[in-house]
């Protein structure tokens, strides 16, 4: 079955740090891959989706920047952390294929990060 | 714009009796749409979902309606257990791109 782990599950960190949340899915190949962030009180917000190694797609500017240097693993990065940089951050996984847009996303546990 | 909405933050049902969660959307293009359900400081977990060819899904005590029309989703739980205590999403894809747009969520609590 397909399994999807994300570290750290929480993290603290001083404005103007670098930034590094790790999302490897096993399991299952070429997934599409997905980075979102839940602000408290709110909404899952779309940060980032992959449809494969080195096709990432941003979906809102921001201070953030994501890689996926292997099929299997997605890489949330920022060079320097600003207060607003605060959230749950979750990492996904969907199948892909002829109809990957009908497959349920599944997600992570989420890293908690805090700036300080 | 907030293209998918649930407007009840929270809902406070008794065990046994059937919660129903409700969730509308705006945008015409979405054909797909699901439930997921969430603990805190824990990934949202995948309940259940409808295609737009369909107005109703059902899965064990967890059902979807559809109402196309009105641009309106719902989801009944019957009977509702105490475990079922947590916050539910909504969310819709356009089928063109397979994002998910995500409602605000609400916080469902079954009292025993």
């Amino acid at each position: 079955s397909q399994t999807i782990h994300q570290w750290p599950a929480t993290l603290v960190q001083p404005v103007g740090s670098p930034l590094s949340l790790e999302c490897t899915v096993e399991g299952t190949s070429n997934p599409n891959l997905y980075w979102y962030r839940q602000a408290a009180g709110r909404g899952l917000q779309l940060l980032f989706y992959s449809i494969g190694i080195d096709q990432i797609s941003s979906e809102v500017p921001q201070n953030l920047s994501a890689s996926r240097p292997q099929d299997r693993q997605f890489i949330l990065s920022s060079k320097k952390l600003l207060l607003s940089d605060s959230g749950f951050y979750l990492c996904a996984w969907s199948g892909t294929g002829l109809s990957s847009s009908n497959q349920p996303q599944h997600f992570g546990d989420g890293t908690r990060l805090s700036i300080l | 714009d907030q293209q998918v909405k649930q407007n009840s933050p929270s809902l406070s049902v008794q065990e046994g009796r059937i919660s129903i969660l409700n969730c509308d959307y705006t945008n015409s293009m979405f054909d797909y749409f699901l439930w997921y359900k969430k603990y805190p400081a824990e990934g949202p977990t995948f309940l259940i979902s409808i295609s737009s060819i369909k107005d109703k899904n059902e899965d064990g005590r967890f059902t979807v309606f559809l109402n196309k029309s009105a641009k309106h989703l719902s989801l009944h739980i019957v009977p509702s257990q105490p475990g079922d205590s947590a916050v539910y999403f909504c969310a819709a894809s356009d089928g063109n791109t397979g994002k998910l747009i995500f409602g605000q969520g609400t916080t469902l609590q079954v009292k025993p």
